[in-house]
């Protein structure tokens, strides 16, 4: 089967950096990416990996391990407004995309 | 930067009606996609159509049906409407550009929230 896997919920410090892990199990691959949602609201593209290494993008960044099957989300210099969900999603040799059930981000003062 | 609009953004109906909701993707994008997202889930894939054409196919109920037009708007239409069908719609927009990385990201609307009573 075909699944991403995510923590559900993660807290951490206003300054501070937190990582957030991504693994998946596709039939094929063709680019992860991660979406920030705040709660009732649409998910917000924040960046697309298909070759593996990092990307940067300001404060976040997000990295690709292909033979791993895993990503990570890299959020630095954290904001009360970084208070979100964050969803993996994987699309696959059918070029739908595969979401994770997100991980909820709690800042804390 | 224009974004993808979707209309209404809440719909309150009760069960056995019927209700549409309306996409209009970002300029230039040809490529639509809806999702369901109930409270706590994931977005739940159900449409999508590509250059007026259906694409892929999802969890999209049978009650359901949805087409893309001439403009590329699209419109999902909903029937025989179930409690369970209360949730977030979104829609989502994407070129369909050829090669290149980051091609068909998708761009999400504000969603329509449906409640069914």
């Amino acid at each position: 089967g075909q699944n991403i896997d995510q923590p559900t919920e993660m807290t951490a410090t206003e300054g501070a950096i937190v990582q957030i892990n991504c693994t998946y199990q596709t039939s094929g691959f063709n680019g992860l990416f991660w979406y920030q949602q705040h709660a009732g609201e649409a998910p917000t593209f924040l960046s697309y990996n298909v070759l593996d290494g990092l990307e940067e993008k300001g404060r976040f960044s997000s990295f690709l391990s292909r033979s791993k099957g895993y990503s990570y989300l890299l959020l630095k210099e954290l904001q009360m407004k970084d208070s979100a969900s964050y969803l993996c999603a994987v699309r696959g040799s059918n070029y739908q995309l595969i979401w994770g059930a997100g991980t909820k981000l709690i800042i804390k003062p | 930067a224009a974004g993808v609009i979707q209309s209404p953004r809440h719909l309150i109906k009760e069960k056995r009606e019927t209700a549409t909701l309306k996409c209009y993707p970002i300029p230039r994008h040809d490529t639509v996609y809806w999702y369901q997202q109930g409270p706590g889930q994931d977005p739940q894939f159900l449409i999508s159509f590509y250059e007026k054409m259906q694409s892929d196919k999802g969890s999209i109920p049978d009650r359901f049906s949805a087409q893309q037009f001439s403009d590329y708007h699209s419109e999902l239409n909903m029937s025989s409407l179930e409690l369970g069908d209360s949730a977030l719609y979104f829609c989502a927009s994407s070129p369909r550009t050829s090669g290149g990385l980051g091609a068909d990201t998708q761009y999400f609307g504000p969603g329509t929230r449906l409640t069914v009573l």
